[in-house]
């Protein structure tokens, strides 16, 4: 059972343009929600996370949108780069310090 | 300050062996978290360790176990290798209940 679910599995941008993946969880024990970006070969990186009270949180290009009564949550790319091109995967917790529920993954392509 | 390290980095094992990977916490954390990632997949919660006790466990077999040491540092022991264990393996540290940080991974193979 997919606790968090992502999509879409990949996208293709062009640079300047905005990039965005959408979550969606079941558990409204759920109290925090980090995105992570991962290169291959690389572990996953720790970009941008937000805590459900709170709409949405911006760090630099990086802005995520969070819905509590919907249960999603996004990742918006603003003037999306070539070097952005990675895999991006939501998560959620109980906690900041305990397990992560993972999304499958967007692999994100941005095109010159 | 050191980030998260992991040993070694890529590693090939024969079905039915155990393997053991390691992982050194980021100066000042005191919990580390054990995750695999299938190719193509999202990392799955294995265990986590704090103060050197498990801190709660995921949907894997006895035969996946882990210890954490008095610096923190933890090992991953995975006995009677199937092939379904190959994977990249992630550790992930953290202090108490803030931000977890991943290491680069291990990658294993078993054939």
């Amino acid at each position: 059972q997919q606790q968090v679910k992502q999509s879409p599995q990949s996208l293709i941008v062009q640079k300047g343009g905005i990039s965005i993946i959408n979550c969606a969880y079941e558990n409204t024990a759920f109290d925090y929600f980090p995105w992570y970006q991962q290169f291959p070969g690389k572990g996953p990186a720790l970009l941008i996370a937000i805590r459900p009270d709170v709409s949405e949180k911006k760090e630099g290009r990086f802005t995520i949108s969070f819905n509590k009564s919907a249960k999603q949550f996004s990742l918006h790319i603003m003037d999306s780069q070539p070097g952005d091109s990675a895999t991006y995967f939501c998560a959620a917790s109980v906690n900041t310090g305990n397990q992560f529920y993972f999304g499958t993954g967007t692999s994100l392509t941005v095109i010159p | 300050e050191t980030g998260v390290t992991q040993s070694p980095t890529h590693l090939i094992k024969t079905r039915g062996q155990q393997v053991t990977l390691r992982c050194s916490s980021q100066s000042g954390h005191n919990t580390v978290s054990w995750y695999q990632q299938a190719l193509g997949q999202g990392p799955q919660f294995i265990f986590q360790y704090y103060r050197e006790e498990e801190n709660g466990r995921g949907n894997f077999p006895p035969r996946f176990s882990g210890l954490q040491f008095p610096n923190y540092s933890s090992e991953l022991n995975v006995n009677a290798l199937e092939l379904d264990d190959s994977a990249l393996y992630l550790c992930a540290s953290s202090f108490s209940n803030y931000e977890q940080y991943f290491g680069p991974g291990t990658r294993l193979t078993v054939t």
